[in-house]
């Protein structure tokens, strides 16, 4: 039963490309959010959305932009593609309830920009 | 300036023995934490929370334990198996003033569980 599902699992890009990362989910959250993953750094937060339309930056948004258009997808631009934006980045998708507070990742996207 | 910190990146354990997972938080508005498990090429996979104003909270193998005064929670896993062997990630949850939230994670934990 898949939840979170991100559009790639392994992408190549050349620097100074224009990159879209997509995800969605089907669990109808309103808070969804991007990361990457480097060795050392953990999940760093580039971007984040807590409803449609809106959009928030995390601790890292430079290079980045994102789009939530509709409740169910989030996407990551990468406005200009450059080497130090090869990483892991990983989709997640929150709802923030307490005790009962789901979050639920996508199994992430392996970028390489060369 | 790094809110949620994992201060040991790995750590090793005998099968059977239990495993103690470490993270430090700054911000004391931060009202849950959660800890995630990650297998390499895959995303992280929720494992247990505890919401601020409990101190402990216990599922199966897995206990986390909370000491506010402190700003620290911790991981016990017991008896720790060869499958737990994965990087784990502490996380914690704030509400802001615009009423969203954002999740902060640490840099993470790698164990290795030796059979």
């Amino acid at each position: 039963d898949v939840k979170v599902t991100q559009s790639s699992r392994y992408l190549v890009k050349r620097t100074g490309e224009k990159v879209f990362l997509e995800c969605v989910q089907d669990m109808d959250h309103e808070n969804m959010f991007w990361y990457r993953q480097d060795p050392g750094l953990g999940l760093r937060l580039i971007y984040f959305s807590y409803d449609v339309k809106m959009k928030e930056k995390g601790d890292i948004p430079e290079g980045y932009s994102v789009s939530r258009e509709k409740k169910e997808r989030f996407s990551l631009i990468l406005e200009s593609a450059s080497t130090n934006q090869t990483s892991m980045y990983l989709c997640a998708s929150i709802s923030f309830r307490g005790a009962n507070t789901e979050a639920f990742f996508g199994q992430g996207t392996r970028l390489t920009v060369v | 300036d790094q809110q949620v910190k994992q201060n040991s990146p790995s750590l090793s354990v005998q099968e059977g023995r239990i495993s103690i997972l470490n993270c430090d938080y700054t911000n004391s508005m931060f009202d849950y934490f959660l800890w995630y498990k990650k297998y390499p090429a895959e995303g992280p996979t929720f494992l247990i929370s505890i919401s601020s104003i409990k101190d402990k909270n216990e599922d199966g193998r897995f206990t986390v334990f909370l000491n506010k005064s402190a700003k620290h929670l911790s991981l016990h896993i017991v008896p720790s198996q060869p499958g737990d062997s994965a990087v784990y990630f502490c996380a914690a949850s704030a509400l802001r003033m615009d009423s969203s939230y954002k999740l902060i994670f640490g840099s993470g934990t790698r164990l290795l569980v030796r059979p």
